[in-house]
């Protein structure tokens, strides 16, 4: 069956350390998309990616970063830099404007 | 920026009822979608409604948009258990840009 994998499904972090959250999709989508959630809010975008080799910030991108090498994959490092990295992230695709996105089942990130 | 607004935050129904969520946003768009998510899971697309549709219907789910008031509603009948989710509206300012994103209502529905 197609869809979007996240992993890990948690993650803990140490002060200082940067962490890799991985999204793969094998529904032969261009677009692809990482959203941070926090308790009780709504979605906030980090990054998004139309086509492979290209990437554009999001409202929130300080502290993270992306690359798209491969349509099927579309990793987020979470650095150092962000200081309140703790949430919930989403990573999302889509085939083109027309339809709806089809989102993993999410990373709950954690600093310890 | 987070363009959707949704009402109310917190809803609490008796399964059977029928369940509204509205949901205002700010510019013009060209679609507007609607999600469930499930606690602690990702979200699940519903329903997209063009700028140029008025009403729209997918099983127990009916959403209207008033592009003139800029809002839009979700309604659910004969809710059931499971319809227990958090409810997130989403516009779609122009064609490619990503999907803006409402707060949420957050839906009870007990049996």
């Amino acid at each position: 069956d197609g869809g979007i994998t996240q992993s890990p499904k948690y993650l803990f972090r140490k002060e200082g350390q940067n962490v890799t959250l991985s999204c793969e999709q094998n529904l032969n989508h261009d677009a692809m998309y990482w959203y941070r959630q926090d308790p009780g809010q709504g979605l906030r975008l980090i990054y998004y990616s139309q086509i492979v080799n290209d990437f554009q910030k999001g409202d929130i991108a300080e502290g993270y970063s992306v690359s798209r090498e491969k349509k099927e994959s579309f990793p987020l490092t979470v650095t150092s830099a962000q200081k309140n990295p703790t949430a919930f992230y989403l990573c999302a695709s889509r085939v083109d404007k027309n339809y709806g996105y089809t989102f993993g089942s999410g990373t709950r990130l954690t600093v310890v | 920026s987070q363009q959707g607004e949704e009402d109310p935050q917190a809803l609490s129904i008796q399964e059977g009822e029928n369940a509204t969520m509205n949901c205002s946003y700010k510019t013009s768009i060209n679609n507007l979608q609607w999600y469930r998510q499930n606690s602690g899971r990702g979200l699940v697309h519903l329903i997209l409604i063009r700028s140029n549709e008025r009403e729209k219907h997918s099983g127990r789910l009916r959403v209207t948009l008033d592009t003139s008031k800029k809002s839009s509603s979700l309604l659910i009948t004969a809710s059931r258990a499971a319809d227990t989710a958090s409810y997130f509206c989403a516009t779609a300012p122009s064609g490619n840009t990503p999907l803006v994103f409402g707060k949420g209502t957050r839906l009870s529905v007990i049996a």
